[in-house]
């Protein structure tokens, strides 16, 4: 299972786009980048998954490049119930391998 | 449709105590995995259920927790005896047996206090 790193926190203001990146250098032809998130006193959830290029959904967007080394989630206009921990985690069979959780980033969004 | 179900959502217990959790994944989903977060430390896969058999137990810390899952449907995790450092939250995730790639839902999490 590749390795994740991302930041360990960013701030925010509400209404304003947020992009979070996330290098895994060491990604495998057949692996795919998922983001999880994780409110307080809950567990993760499902936000977005993709393999290359871009993957839209109502909650977010998910950026891959063309190597794959990296990528970049992006939410738009931030509200403070953005507020969580945001995961990258990349792996094959996400659905039925365990999922290695890195440091995550602690999004804050403020008035 | 109900979601991943743990209970109880808090346990404070002394050291040497006996606690069990439990965990009802979504309906109709065959794996279920455990994870825990001790203080200050990452979220940390503990094992894998598929249907009743365990698939990967690889992250189970030591003999002291026994994870089970009767007839693949709910499954329970116990501590025994319980140390200082098994304080943390367990979550319990699940996920279906259909496709690759698919997500793993989880549950609210058990915050236990060992003391």
């Amino acid at each position: 299972l590749a390795k994740t790193t991302q930041p360990i926190s960013m701030d925010s203001y509400e209404g304003q786009e947020v992009n979070i990146t996330c290098s895994h250098n060491n990604i495998a032809t057949n692996d795919y980048i998922t983001w999880y998130q994780q409110f307080p006193s809950q567990g993760p959830r499902f936000i977005i998954q993709g393999y290359k290029t871009k993957v839209t959904n109502e909650v977010a967007s998910l950026f891959i490049p063309a190597d794959r080394k990296s990528s970049t989630l992006s939410l738009p206009r931030v509200s403070l119930s953005d507020t969580a921990v945001y995961y990258c985690l990349v792996g094959y069979n996400t659905g039925f391998q365990k999922l290695v959780f890195g440091t995550g980033t602690r999004l804050l969004v403020s008035p | 449709e109900a979601g991943v179900t743990q209970f109880p959502s808090h346990s404070v217990i002394e050291k040497g105590q006996t606690v069990t959790l439990r965990c009802d994944p979504i309906s109709g989903h065959d794996n279920l995995y455990w994870y825990r977060r001790v203080m200050g430390k990452e979220i940390k896969f503990l094992l894998h259920f598929v249907k009743e058999s365990k698939q990967d137990e690889s992250g189970m810390p030591n003999n002291r927790f026994l994870a089970e899952r009767t007839g693949g449907t709910y499954s329970t995790l116990k501590v025994q005896p319980a140390e200082l450092e098994d304080s943390g939250v367990y979550f319990c995730a699940s996920s279906p047996q259909i496709r690759a790639n698919t997500e793993a839902f989880f549950g609210q999490g058990t915050r236990l206090t060992v003391v």
